[in-house]
């Protein structure tokens, strides 16, 4: 059964810094491509980031290039998302989910964890 | 960036009704587009890839279609566990923007 936990979350002051885990098992973890997904409270899904299945290719969305950083480690079957510089607007849950980047039909998120929430508060 | 158009936001329909949702792009995407369903307080469950091919597990009353700009996805007979947001989302490139998602209600 394919399983992702995310872990990570919890309340930072504006400017700090946070480091997301997200735990896979249940698949070949370093054959996928592995995206993160946030979503803001009440208000819909915002794609943030994804790596290609061996780490090496990485891309972002502009409202995070430069303070986010998507990584992964293989051989621990985790990744991870690197948060710096947080702003209030970073308030959210953020999702991993499991990309299937190479397939020539759709390239859809086909799985996806629970979520882990980011409070960014003073 | 592309920008991804649903409509109705929000929808109130009965159980056994038929409900389309539709999704434009704001530029082409061929027939890179898929479909998701959340219920509150869930992950996203995708549904529909390829803009048409139903995802393994997913009941035949859910279906899609469309290609280049516009898309729909269509429930053809409305199950209670059916009410829930649905989003649609470009895989075309990146960043893979999502539509604002539409709400489906119980009338």
């Amino acid at each position: 059964e394919v399983q992702l936990v995310e872990s990570g979350g919890h309340l930072v002051q504006p400017g700090g810094s946070l480091r997301l885990s997200c735990a896979a098992s249940g698949f070949t973890f370093s054959n996928y491509w592995m995206h993160w997904v946030r979503q803001v409270s009440g208000k819909g899904l915002v794609w943030v980031s994804r790596v290609n299945s061996d780490g090496s290719g990485t891309n972002y969305a502009d409202s995070v290039k430069g303070r986010f950083t998507i990584s992964r480690d293989n051989a621990k079957n985790t990744l991870y998302l690197q948060i710096n510089s947080l702003r209030a607007e970073d308030t959210a849950v953020y999702f991993c989910a499991r990309g299937r980047d190479s397939s020539s039909s759709g390239r859809p998120l086909d799985y996806w964890g629970q979520g882990t929430l980011v409070t960014v508060s003073s | 960036d592309i920008q991804m158009t649903q409509s109705p936001s929000s929808l109130s329909a009965s159980v056994g009704d038929r409900v389309t949702i539709t999704c434009r792009a704001s530029q082409t995407i061929t027939s890179y587009l898929n479909w998701y369903q959340q219920k509150p307080g869930k992950a996203p469950k995708l549904l529909i890839y390829g803009a048409s091919s139903l995802e393994s597990g997913v009941p035949s009353r859910f279906s899609g279609v469309g290609s280049g700009t516009d898309f729909s996805l269509t429930i053809s007979s409305l199950q209670p566990e059916d009410f829930a947001t649905y989003y649609c989302q470009q895989s075309y490139i990146t960043p893979r923007t999502f539509g604002q998602g539409t709400k489906l209600e119980i009338k």
